[in-house]
């Protein structure tokens, strides 16, 4: 079965570091990959996603991530954290099974942006 | 504006009061679907919705039943709610299923 495995339920990084969230699936094939970001009582919006063709997305808020096949990884960056990134980010993946679509989330990595 | 909209957004009930959480969709999407979110656990899938009257189990479908007589609409019900189905909740939608998928802002249910 597919699975989406997120290293780290917590990270903190300081203001203006490297943001790297490690998110790594189970899959036969390329799947579909998504990055979502959840604020405090809010709904999971989109970051990025990765569907076919270049392997590098680049998503908003300066977000990006590389799709990575032979590791099967699909890892979150961002050059530089700014306080408004503290959120809780979902890795997610999309799969065909038996004629339908299923969606698997990792169990979400909380990111805290230190002054 | 293109959104998924759930009500109630808050909701405290007691153990066995039959309850509804509905879900609409502005955006002419297929498919719709059920998550829970619980501490730890991320996001687990309930129910989902390919099309009109087509539905299918998530990953943890016991105690929740949907139907989906309407394309815009995926109320979720819980017949007989316990304790265990305090949660976060979210529908979502999608174009298709496997494309990128909507989601509400969710609706937080205590069951005492």
């Amino acid at each position: 079965a597919q699975s989406v495995t997120q290293l780290g339920s917590h990270v903190s990084v300081s203001e203006g570091a490297l943001v790297l969230l490690r998110c790594n699936y189970s899959s036969s094939v390329p799947p579909y990959l998504f990055w979502y970001v959840q604020y405090p009582n809010q709904g999971l919006q989109l970051l990025l996603k990765y569907t076919t063709g270049a392997t590098l997305v680049k998503g908003i808020n300066g977000f990006e991530a590389e799709f990575k096949k032979s590791e099967t990884s699909f890892h979150l960056t961002k050059p530089s954290a700014h306080m408004s990134d503290a959120a809780e980010y979902f890795c997610a993946v999309s799969d065909r099974v038996s004629g339908t679509y299923k969606y698997i989330f990792g169990t979400g990595t909380r990111l805290k942006v230190l002054a | 504006e293109a959104q998924v909209t759930q009500n109630p957004r808050y909701l405290i009930t007691v153990t066995g009061k039959k309850l509804t959480v509905t879900c609409s969709q502005n955006m002419n999407h297929e498919y719709m679907s059920w998550y829970r979110q619980d501490p730890g656990l991320g996001l687990r899938q309930i129910y989902y919705s390919m099309n009109v009257e087509v539905t299918d189990k998530g990953d943890v479908p016991e105690g929740y039943k949907v139907s989906r007589k309407e394309k815009r609409n995926f109320p979720l019900i819980l017949e007989s709610p316990s304790p265990n189905q305090t949660s976060l909740y979210f529908c979502a939608s999608s174009l298709k299923g496997g494309g990128t998928i909507y989601f509400g802002e969710g609706s937080w249910l205590t069951v005492v």
